[in-house]
C-alpha cells in the first residue's frame, strides 16, 4: 500500500518563495507527480519526477529523494493566482500503475 | 477541443435513484479512470480501464458499475444512490501506464448531490 503526507495548509506572500513538502511510504515506487487544483476546478499536471534530483519548469520546481521517500514542490515569485490546492501523487510499480494522491496542501497567497 | 469531457456537470437527485455519468476522451489515450473527491477534497481512485479492460477496482460498493464500450469512453452508473455518494466525480485519462505517459488528464468533474 501507499501512505502520503503533506501539510494541510500553507500561507505565503505575493512575490515570495514557498516549498510544499510531500513524504511517502510505498511498497513499490515508480514516479511522483504534482498537480494543481483551483477551487471548483479539476486537477492539472505540474511536474513529474522518477529519478532523484530537481526538475525545473519556469517558476515551479520539483525535487525527489527516493531513499528518503521525500519530494517538494518549490514555487517562486508567487502570484495571487497560485492560490490553490497542490496534490502530490505517487505511482506504484505494479502493471496497473496506480497513482495514489495525497490529501493536498491548500496554499493561500496574500498581497 | 475538450480533451476529457464528462456529463452532466451538475446532478441533484433523490436517495434511491439510479444515475449515470458519461465520459469521453479525444486524446487517443489507452487508460481511463474514475476518481471521487469528497467534501474534504480527498481524491480517491475508484476504477481504471486500459483498452476496455478493468485493471484497477478499489474497494467501491457494487452499486457503482463502470462500463467502457471502447477505449475512448468510460461511463459510471450508480444504483440506489445514498447521501454519502454526494461528491465530485472526475473522469480522467492517461496515455499509458508507464513513465510520464501516466500523467493524468482530468475532466471538469461531475458534482453529484444526493438529497
Amino acid at each position: 500500500g501507499q501512505n502520503i503526507d503533506q501539510p494541510t495548509e500553507m500561507t505565503a506572500t505575493e512575490g515570495a518563495i514557498v516549498q510544499i513538502n510531500c513524504t511517502y511510504q510505498t511498497s513499490g515506487f515508480n514516479g511522483l507527480f504534482w498537480y494543481q487544483q483551483h477551487a471548483g476546478e479539476a486537477p492539472t499536471f505540474l511536474s513529474y519526477n522518477v529519478l532523484d534530483g530537481l526538475e525545473e519548469k519556469g517558476r515551479f520546481s520539483s525535487f525527489l529523494s527516493r531513499s528518503k521517500g521525500y519530494s517538494y514542490l518549490l514555487l517562486k515569485e508567487l502570484q495571487m493566482k497560485d492560490s490553490a490546492s497542490y496534490l502530490c501523487a505517487v505511482r506504484d510499480n505494479t502493471n496497473a500503475g496506480k497513482s495514489t494522491f495525497g490529501d493536498g496542501t491548500t496554499l493561500t497567497v496574500k498581497p | 477541443d475538450t480533451a476529457v469531457s464528462q456529463t452532466p456537470k451538475y446532478l441533484v437527485t433523490q436517495m434511491g435513484n439510479d444515475k449515470s455519468i458519461k465520459c469521453e476522451q479525444n486524446l487517443g489515450h489507452d487508460t481511463m479512470y474514475w476518481y471521487k473527491q469528497d467534501s474534504k477534497k480527498f481524491l480517491k481512485i475508484m476504477f481504471s480501464y486500459n483498452n476496455k479492460e478493468l485493471i484497477i477496482n478499489e474497494t467501491v460498493p457494487n452499486r457503482f458499475s463502470p462500463k467502457s464500450p471502447d477505449k475512448a469512453h468510460l461511463n459510471l452508473h450508480i444504483n440506489s444512490l445514498e447521501l454519502g455518494d454526494s461528491a465530485v466525480y472526475f473522469c480522467a485519462s492517461s496515455q499509458d501506464r508507464r513513465g510520464v505517459g501516466n500523467t493524468i488528464y482530468f475532466g471538469e468533474g461531475s458534482w453529484l448531490t444526493v438529497v
